[in-house]
């Protein structure tokens, strides 16, 4: 099974909703990634979870809260986005350090923010 | 901050021809990768390239590690209307308890039957 799963699908909020963006992977992966991509643009690092610990934030604003339940699941917490936040989120997943270290990506969240 | 040169920007080819796209970088990177997305969809790994040198094949498609560790190329021989789409080189590097992917801007290619 090599598949990465994200939840919704699309999601269109309000600038005061609160709203919340799931991945899940059973691949046994220990690192697992938030990117976010605008259009005809290559995907951007958010976040890293590394061993369930946030390993790295690449100055992303505090309306995006991420969430490490377990080693299966990465959740994206939106609280008062703007519309510059609408685009194509993307979970990715991998091995932390040994065995393979490719990353698989999930099939993305559209989000429009109105 | 690392950064990947990716050429040509867009291509348009008659299906059945071959098609070849590279990547620069001005670092060195010990991981090539190949993806390829669809609008609206995640990106797709295609190839990985572990080696300096090393040359992969996946089925029509074929990667090359350059010998610097900076640069790669990806060919797609005998195109068909599926191959559209755009794809990334991205190059990895370690970082503390995970691996790092630096993309190139991709290449779109458009297939005329």
């Amino acid at each position: 099974d090599t598949e990465v799963t994200q939840t919704p699908k699309h999601l269109v909020m309000g600038m005061t909703n609160k709203k919340s963006l799931k991945c899940e992977q059973h691949m046994g992966h220990r690192a697992m990634y938030w990117y976010k991509q605008k259009a005809k643009k290559p995907p951007e690092l958010m976040f890293v979870y590394s061993y369930e610990k946030l390993s790295i934030n690449e100055s992303v604003p505090s309306r995006f809260s991420p969430e490490c339940p377990n080693s299966s699941l990465l959740n994206l917490h939106l609280h008062a986005l703007q519309p510059e936040d609408s685009a194509l989120y993307l979970c990715a997943s991998s091995q932390a350090w040994e065995g393979g270290i490719e990353q698989f990506f999930g099939p993305g969240t559209r989000l429009t923010v109105l | 901050g690392q950064q990947l040169n990716q050429s040509p920007q867009s291509m348009f080819i008659q299906e059945g021809e071959d098609v070849s796209m590279n990547c620069t970088s001005s670092s060195i990177f010990n991981t090539w990768l190949w993806y390829k997305q669809d609008p609206g969809e995640g990106p797709v790994l295609l190839i990985a390239l572990y080696k300096a040198g090393e040359l992969t094949s996946n089925g029509r498609l074929t990667a090359q590690f350059g010998i610097t560790r900076k640069d790669s190329f990806l060919n797609i021989s005998a195109s068909i209307p599926s191959d559209v789409g755009i794809y990334f080189c991205a190059g990895l590097s370690r970082g503390a308890g995970s691996y790092q992917l630096t993309f190139g801007k991709g290449t779109k290619l458009s297939v005329i039957p």
